[in-house]
């Protein structure tokens, strides 16, 4: 079993719309959460850590369910640029990192 | 802001070459991650570095080495090169952290694509 599961899409969304993605995690002993957004032959670029409490930048909110062992990523509004591949990465260990598969996301005009 | 400067960007080698991929991570960063990602495929994690230390291994084969220097540079080192080998090698940089290591966020440099003949 992976360490961290996305359903890989893709998710096909009009302008404006609101989507979510979750992204399960194996080991309830995982600290750290992010999430990335990777362009076709892009670097991965942080999009935004994910703490305890739920965060919010902009358009977008990151929870954590620490229960249910799961992040989500909320965003409104979605844009033609916010067509991407969004990461999910977990932190278990000191520099332990594994990511998701990815969840490919198409916002369509 | 300065970012992860990887070089070179792109690589063309033949089988059984040898190839060294240079990662420059950001001023004051401690850490440093490598990564390969094949086509259509997510991040592997293959090797990190702390305080120029290795303190973290993945999936990397046997043929690879790393390693990180004084100036917090890190080199991989790939021999006997295979096909399969072809992929983006990207490396990431965590800054140094005082809490123990949570929340360290990494940052991904550009990747080198490398391609096998």
């Amino acid at each position: 079993r992976k360490e961290v599961e996305q359903d890989p899409g893709p998710f096909n969304v009009p302008e404006g719309a609101t989507v979510a993605f979750n992204c399960t995690y194996s080991n309830s002993a995982s600290q750290s959460f992010f999430w990335y957004r990777q362009d076709c032959r892009k670097e991965p670029k942080l999009l935004m850590s994910v703490y305890s409490s739920g965060n919010e930048d902009g358009r977008f909110t990151a929870q954590l369910n620490r229960a249910s062992q799961y992040i989500s990523l909320l965003i409104r509004d979605s844009k033609l640029s916010d067509s991407a591949t969004y990461l999910c990465v977990v932190n278990t260990d000191f520099n332990k990192f594994y990511f998701g598969s990815g969840t490919k996301l198409n916002v369509k005009p | 802001a300065a970012g992860v400067i990887q070089s070179p960007r792109h690589l063309i080698k033949e089988k059984r070459e040898t190839a060294t991929l240079k990662c420059y991570p950001i001023p004051r960063h401690d850490t440093v991650y490598w990564y390969q990602q094949g086509p259509g495929q997510d991040p592997q994690f293959l090797i990190s570095f702390y305080e120029k230390m290795q303190s973290d291994k993945g999936s990397i084969p046997d043929r690879f080495s790393a390693q990180q220097f004084s100036d917090y540079h890190s080199e991989l080192n790939m021999s006997s090169l295979e096909l399969g080998d072809s992929a983006l090698y990207f490396c990431a940089s965590s800054p140094k952290d005082v809490a123990g290591g949570a929340y360290n966020e990494q940052f991904f440099g550009p990747g080198t694509r490398l391609t096998v003949l």
